[in-house]
């Protein structure tokens, strides 16, 4: 069982805000980058540390922590950001990293 | 412009050893970063299945880890996979990312394409 929890689906009405968060232990210790993935590409990027963007990723994106809780938040959801979205970490370890089961995110 | 590519059989027979290479383009191996392997089974989520430095230390996922070994090879500038013993739980989009690594903070910046590995007789 991945030691990162993420809500199975969300949805949002096109043009407003959604948050997906991302839960676990090793959070309140490490940063967690996300992860964007469409149907039959590779992930790609969309946010690391603290809360920064990869050049490229609309600044409509963000990032934020709170505990052992960490969110990306798309603020004016488009709706080319239909996607399935990863938290990504370490393990209490410190050293083998972990992905969260992802999120649907479904733009209405 | 870093490019990464995965190469290697798409199919392969259960009980024998999976093996894919990432050929790096754009950027030196011996120069940094942790270079990973993720794997991805049909209609499921991404797994971590280990990263190695340029220097050659390695980190696996303790579910693998008697299965695995990831290699690099700076002179070719590639790193390598080999699973052993498949069958077709294993079977899964394998793909090779750069990996960025902080005291606090890591995340894989660049990604291949994926490669798809059937295990299957």
């Amino acid at each position: 069982s991945s030691e990162l929890t993420q809500d199975p689906a969300v949805s949002v009405a096109l043009g407003q805000t959604v948050r997906i968060t991302c839960q676990g232990d090793s959070l309140r210790s490490y940063y967690a980058s996300w992860y964007q993935q469409k149907p039959g590409q590779a992930p790609i990027l969309v946010i690391y540390g603290k809360n920064n963007r990869p050049s490229g990723i609309p600044d409509r994106f963000s990032g934020s922590s709170s505990g052992n809780i960490v969110s990306l938040t798309i603020t004016g959801a488009q709706a080319e950001d239909e996607a399935d979205y990863y938290c990504n970490s370490r393990d209490s370890s410190g050293n083998h990293r972990v992905f969260g089961g992802g999120t649907k995110l479904t733009v209405l | 412009q870093v490019q990464l590519q995965e190469s290697g059989p798409g199919l392969v027979k259960p009980s024998e050893t999976l093996s894919l290479t990432c050929a790096v383009s754009g950027y030196s191996i011996r120069s940094g970063y942790y270079w990973v392997w993720v794997r991805q089974p049909p209609g499921k989520g991404l797994e971590w299945i280990g990263s190695i430095y340029s220097s050659g230390s390695t980190y696996y996922n303790p579910s693998l880890k008697s299965r695995v070994t990831i290699s690099v090879d700076t002179s070719r500038n590639q790193f390598s996979l080999k699973v052993s013993s498949v069958t077709a739980a294993d079977t899964a989009v394998y793909y090779c990312a750069r990996e960025r690594w902080f005291e606090r903070d890591n995340y894989m910046d660049v990604w291949g394409k994926g490669t798809t590995v059937t295990v299957s007789s």
